[in-house]
């Protein structure tokens, strides 16, 4: 059974930048059938699609947050990565990992999420 | 970008009542929404995709459908454990939207 697990800092500064890793179990990240997002949801809020990446490398990022996101994959360490530079705290949310299957549009399924805090 | 508008924003009903939450999207996807359900401090749960597909193990009581830009999800009899939040989430042109969200209380 897939899984996916979000890990990283709770607490970051504003400004700095913001650093999470998916870490994939039960299945490879080098599958040519998936791609891997990220989602995010502010404390009472609701949902909004980051980006997602191929294990190639290839990425689709929110026009939105482009300027400050940037996801990376690690095939050898079955994980992907998020970096969101110059954070503020708009940026306060519960940020998920999720796959999506090639020539659809859903993701299933999702990590548990990791709350993000941005404060100094 | 396109945007999705869902209604209502909340609802409460009884055990046993039809449930029904719709979604507007502001051009045309053709059948590229999907539903999601999800329980406080947990993560989303995909229950339709494509508009009217049932996920695996979902229970029959969930249901989706039209094509467009107007889509309806509907609990045709509303258990306890319903009690959730749902989002429909369109998906165009490399985009992924979801919308606001209907929270679904027990009357």
């Amino acid at each position: 059974q897939l899984q996916l697990q979000e890990s990283g800092p709770g607490l970051v500064k504003p400004s700095e930048t913001l650093s999470l890793t998916c870490t994939v179990s039960g299945g490879s990240i080098s599958s040519s059938s998936y791609y891997w997002g990220w989602i995010r949801q502010p404390p009472g809020k609701g949902l909004e699609w980051i980006g997602s990446i191929y294990y190639s490398g290839s990425t689709y990022y929110n026009p939105s947050l482009k300027s400050r996101v940037t996801i990376s994959v690690d095939t050898s360490k079955n994980q992907f990565s998020l970096k969101l530079s110059s954070v503020t705290a708009a940026d306060t949310a519960v940020y998920y990992c999720a796959r999506r299957q090639d020539a659809t549009g859903w993701f299933d399924p999702w990590g548990q999420g990791t709350l993000v805090t941005v404060s100094s | 970008d396109i945007q999705m508008t869902q209604s209502p924003s909340s609802l409460s009903a009884s055990v046993g009542d039809r449930v029904t939450i719709t979604c507007q999207a502001s051009q045309d996807i053709s059948n590229y929404l999907n539903w999601y359900q999800q329980k406080p401090g947990k993560a989303p749960k995909l229950l339709i995709y494509d508009a009217s597909n049932l996920e695996t193990g979902v229970p029959s009581r969930f249901s989706g459908s039209g094509s467009g830009t107007d889509f309806t999800f509907t609990i045709s009899s509303l258990q306890p454990e319903d009690i959730a939040t749902y989002y429909c989430q369109q998906y165009d042109n490399l985009t992924w939207t979801f919308g606001q969200g209907t929270k679904v209380e027990i009357k």
